[in-house]
Parts: structure tokens; sequence; C-alpha cells
């Protein structure tokens, strides 16, 4: 069984300051764990993947993660916040080996304040 | 690349008509595609995944008499929306893997259309 858990369903930053958007997960097998982003009445666009290779993986946009299998964790974080960054944000996780069904999480609004 | 594309992006229809949704991998070939539902503010709900060639695999709680899905191609799966009723109003997105990749890691990477406004009125 796989579940994915992100612990915010809104999260509000000023323009300029970091972002974290927390993400953890649980699987039996190894996993593959995604982020995408969805702008208001738009389809999903990944942002970045860990598929078994560097722990730190980086993205589009300035965003990366780190998969920290001690936490069971894949937070995206972001060193600066752009107005463009406001939409919602859903990490995904599937077991690695394909063949699989994902499972999403919730998703994060993230809003950024001028 | 790994480009999918949907049609309509938007459609609007009387209770009790049925509509077609097609979903279209432009650059890659697709043995499995996925199809979603997604109410307002939620996540991603899978309905279903087809399979090119076999018949679509329901989640639990989807009626399959419903929402009828045809993936006659490699290329292109068919949702549609059968007798629709305004609770079928949503936001449907599908999702295709690159049959390319398939047995690497890389082939859990699902590329998502850009979804389909459904409004039954």
């Amino acid at each position: 069984a796989q579940s994915v858990t992100q612990l915010d369903s809104h999260v509000s930053v000023s323009e300029g300051t970091p972002v974290l958007l927390r993400c953890n997960y649980s699987s039996s097998y190894s996993p593959s764990l995604f982020w995408y982003v969805q702008h208001p009445n738009k389809g999903l666009q990944l942002l970045l993947k860990y598929t078994s290779a560097a722990t730190l993986v980086k993205g589009i946009n300035g965003f990366e993660a780190e998969f920290k299998k001690s936490e069971t964790s894949f937070h995206l974080t972001k060193p600066s916040a752009h107005m463009s960054d406001a939409a919602e944000y859903f990490c995904v996780v599937t077991p690695s080996g394909g063949y699989q069904k994902v499972t999403f999480g919730t998703g994060t609004k993230l809003q950024v304040i001028p | 690349g790994a480009v999918v594309s949907q049609h309509p992006s938007w459609v609007i229809c009387k209770s009790g008509t049925s509509v077609k949704i097609e979903c279209r991998s432009l650059d890659f070939q697709a043995t499995t595609m996925f199809w979603y539902r997604q109410f307002p503010k939620q996540s991603l709900m899978l309905m279903a995944t087809s399979n090119e060639g076999s018949k679509a695999t329901y989640e639990q709680g989807v009626e399959k008499d419903k929402f009828l899905i045809n993936h006659a191609s490699l290329t292109l799966s068919t949702l549609t929306v059968t007798s629709a009723h305004p609770e079928d109003s949503s936001f449907y997105i599908c999702s295709a893997r690159d049959r390319l990749t398939s047995g690497s890691p890389s082939y859990n990477e699902q590329f998502f259309g850009p979804g389909t406004r459904l409004t039954v009125l």
C-alpha cells in the first residue's frame, strides 16, 4: 500500500521569501516521487521527479526537493517566491518498476503576497 | 516532447446527452493512459486505466457503463460520459505513459493533458 500526505492545505508566503511545501509518503516498495503544479483551470505540469538517482532533485523554475528515506519525506523548496508561483501543488508517489498506479496528495495551495 | 492534448478543452451540454472527450499523445506512443476527475479545490481522483487494445480497468465506485473508455490506438484514448447529469460536471484530466520507457524508472512518469471542463445543465 502507498499513501501521500501533504501536511499543509494552504501556504502563504511573501514575494521574495523562501517556499517550503511539505510531503510525506509511505510505500511498500522503493518509490518514485513527483511534484506537479497546477494553475487554475489548467492541467498538471511536472516540476521535478525522484526515481532512485540523486536524492536532491532540481526542477524547473528554481524548485528543488530532497528525498529523505529515513524521514519518508520529499519536501519541495524554492529560495525566493515569485508571484507566478501562486498555484496548487501536488505531491505524487508510485512504486518503482512501472505498471503501478500513482497516488496523489491532497494538494497545497500556495499564495504569494506582493 | 511528451505532449498530451485533450479535446475539447471545455464543453457545456444538456442533461441526458452524451459527451466524448479525446486524449491524444502527440509525440509519443502510450499503451497506458489514465483518466482522472477533479472536483473544485480537490485533488485528482483516478477513474480508470485505459489500456490499448483491451478493456479499461475502472476504479472502485466508478460506473463503467456511464464512463465509457476506448483506447483504440497507441496515441488516442476517449472517455464518453453517457447520459450526463449535473453531478457529472467536473474537470476531467487524462495522462499517458511513454511506452518506450517501459521497464525503466522513467516509465513511472505520467504526462498530463490540459484537462476538459464539463458542465452539464
